[in-house]
């Protein structure tokens, strides 16, 4: 299992570009997110996904959207990058079940925007 | 809604203990504990479930105290591998199983 993959590793953008983050999963897994982490910020949650054509806001969705076709694929869409959204960003999935289970995350993506 | 933790930096020499709380003020129903080191992504610890289980791992474990909706980790014999940031992330009930993550705590572990 290749687990969760991330592309691209790092990215620059000028500002007002458009680019989509690629994540993909290979564990079947109904859950899937995605995070940006910031100094001192921790992990904020920007859009999640509990299943194929089922998606919904975190906590910092503004600037981004998502989309999800099919269980492996999850993209994450910057309509119109800023330097604010400079930031690594992280995917992360895990299994839906009645219980909790562990998350796996992504390699991440190091985004700047100028 | 976000989990507070603390201390928000610890430093250890080696062979030190260290213990890292996570607190809500909502009624948790799991705690999961990731470790992040420098430029790498989360790895994942331990999850706690609601019904304060106590997990451990090698020298690592961590509680889950439901009346104080708190769970702490504990790191025994801290080796120079412990470093990195930790970070507790926690679901609650009806929340669609969103993980809210804490601001991390920074351990640094010296010879």
């Amino acid at each position: 299992n290749a687990g969760v993959t991330q592309t691209p590793k790092f990215q620059v953008l000028k500002t007002g570009q458009s680019m989509t983050l690629q994540c993909a999963q290979d564990m079947n897994h109904e859950y899937m997110s995605w995070y940006r982490q910031d100094p001192g910020m921790g992990l904020r949650l920007i859009h999640y996904s509990v299943g194929a054509g089922i998606t919904d806001q975190g906590e910092v969705p503004n600037g981004y959207n998502v989309s999800r076709s099919t269980t492996e694929d999850f993209p994450l869409r910057l309509l119109s990058a800023a330097p604010s959204q400079t930031s690594v960003y992280f995917c992360a999935s895990r299994r839906m079940a009645i219980t909790s289970y562990e998350q796996y995350f992504g390699p991440g993506t190091r985004l700047t925007v100028t | 809604q976000q989990p507070v933790q603390s201390p928000q930096a610890v430093i250890l020499r080696e062979g030190e203990d260290a213990v890292i709380n996570c607190s809500s003020s909502k009624a948790l129903y799991s705690v999961h504990w990731y470790r992040q080191k420098h430029g790498e992504a989360p790895v994942f610890l331990m999850i706690l479930l609601k019904g304060g289980e106590q997990k451990g791992h090698d020298k690592i474990s961590a509680s889950f105290n439901e009346k104080k909706q708190q769970s702490s980790l504990y790191l025994t014999a801290s080796q120079l591998s412990y470093s990195g940031t930790y970070f507790c992330g926690t679901e609650t009930a009806g929340n669609n199983r969103k993980l809210i993550w804490g601001l991390g705590t920074s351990l640094a572990v010296n010879p």
